[in-house]
């Protein structure tokens, strides 16, 4: 079964670090481009970052730059979020999802595997 | 960065009718566009990608249209279990940005 389990949320003062986790069952993630959306408390979906399954480039929204970084390891088919300089508009929950695409003359990409989010929250 | 705007921001309708939500994005994703639905306390979940290609699993009664800047995501007769939040997505550029999502509740 095509599966995605998301780990490592928690609490975490203003300015601190946390890396998010993301296992993939049932696919190998380097086939995919792999992203983390997230939600805050009560607010709509955010995208975060995106990693490509060709040569691996990322890309991030402006709110995170600089200070999150997405990355894989192909031997764990595991992804992650490396969250750095933390701040209290960071509380989300964070998803990981699978980009799938279909090819209808241009390449269509959507997320089509997602899993259930891990909790973060920035607070003193 | 393009901004997708949906409407309404909620909704009230009766099971069995028709409903209808529109996204407008502020200039155009030609058919770069996926609906997503999120229950309470799920992950979402992908209903149309491409503008009006359903995803496999998900019941007919969803359908997307649309393309440029004006889609519809359209429910030919509601049933109980679509109360939900509904999302458009847009693809056409990174980043690939959300609505604000509408929230379809049963009368």
């Amino acid at each position: 079964e095509v599966q995605l389990l998301e780990s490592g949320g928690g609490l975490v003062q203003p300015g601190g670090s946390l890396r998010l986790s993301c296992a993939a069952s049932g696919f190998n993630i380097t086939n995919y481009a792999m992203t983390w959306v997230r939600q805050a408390p009560g607010k709509g979906l955010e995208w975060v970052s995106v990693i490509s399954d060709i040569g691996g480039g990322s890309y991030y929204a402006d709110s995170v730059k600089g200070r999150f970084t997405i990355s894989r390891d192909k031997s764990k088919n595991t992804l992650y979020l490396q969250m750095n300089s933390l701040r209290a508009e960071d509380t989300a929950v964070y998803y990981c999802a699978r980009d799938n695409y279909v090819q209808i003359s241009y390449f269509y990409y959507y997320m089509d595997v997602w899993g259930k989010g891990t909790t973060v929250a920035v607070s003193s | 960065d393009i901004q997708m705007t949906q409407s309404p921001s909620s909704l009230s309708a009766f099971v069995g009718v028709r409903v209808t939500i529109t996204c407008r994005a502020s200039q155009s994703v030609n058919n770069y566009l996926n609906w997503y639905q999120q229950k309470p306390g799920e992950a979402p979940k992908v209903l149309i990608y491409a503008a009006s290609s359903l995803q496999s699993g998900v019941p007919s009664r969803f359908s997307g249209s649309g393309s440029g800047t004006d889609f519809t995501l359209t429910i030919s007769s509601l049933q109980p279990e679509d109360i939900a939040i509904y999302y458009c997505q847009q693809t056409s550029s990174t980043p690939p940005t959300f609505g604000q999502g509408t929230r379809l509740e049963i009368k």
